[in-house]
């Protein structure tokens, strides 16, 4: 599993509120990224990062930020949680060969 | 941007039988195409993926094609078992920018 871990695993927190999802990864892998996962929606990106600072939008970004100070950590926040981004969001990282080893998962609901 | 499109969205299959699960993507950019396997309340998992310099590749019961002039590829598992039964997502990669387009994945049920 590439040594990737997500915290917290769930979370349930009402609408209007700031949330912050964290992916840690202890393999140094250059690449990070975070998706949301909705059933008939497959995987959607919402940003990645190609390294410590650098970070990029992805296609479903409105509402979301991300920040990357250390290459193990990157951070998901959503600075005022509503009721559309109720979903399951994973983590991955790019492995050697551009295949993507995935976190295990955070179930998000917002009330 | 990349786009992937999947199917079929569903599929089910007796044990034993051949299941086929197509992708088209439409960025000529992408060169990398992973397929992964994510069962109930897990995280997906990389089964097999093919380069764009490559036409097939095979690993045991799974293996996968790419058409890059057509821009589709498949997923073809023989002699299925229940344990196949998941849902399957395929994806274009662009490896030089590091971005991945998912396809909006497949559920495959395997009947014993």
């Amino acid at each position: 599993d590439a040594g990737i871990t997500q915290s917290p695993r769930h979370k349930v927190t009402e609408t209007g509120t700031p949330v912050t999802l964290r992916c840690h990864q202890t393999e140094n892998h250059r690449y990070m990224y975070w998706y949301r996962q909705d059933p008939g929606h497959g995987l959607r990106l919402i940003h990645y990062s190609y390294g410590v600072k650098d970070t990029d939008k992805g296609e479903v970004s409105d509402g979301y930020s991300v920040s990357r100070s250390k290459t193990e950590d990157f951070l998901l926040t959503l600075e005022s949680a509503t009721s559309s981004q109720t979903s399951v969001y994973f983590c991955a990282t790019q492995g050697q060969f551009s295949e993507q080893y995935f976190g295990p998962g955070t179930r998000l609901t917002v009330t | 941007g990349e786009n992937v499109e999947q199917h079929p969205s569903t599929l089910s299959v007796q044990e034993g039988d051949s299941a086929v699960i197509k992708c088209t993507y439409s960025d000529s950019a992408s060169n990398y195409f992973p397929w992964y396997k994510q069962e109930l309340g897990k995280r997906p998992q990389l089964i097999i993926d093919i380069r764009s310099n490559v036409g097939e590749k095979k690993d045991q019961r799974i293996a996968v094609t790419l058409n890059k002039t057509a821009k589709h590829f498949s997923l073809h598992i023989t002699e299925t078992q229940p344990e196949d039964s998941a849902v399957y997502f395929c994806a274009a990669t662009d490896a030089n920018a590091g971005k991945s387009t998912f396809g909006d994945g497949t559920t495959l049920t395997v009947k014993p």
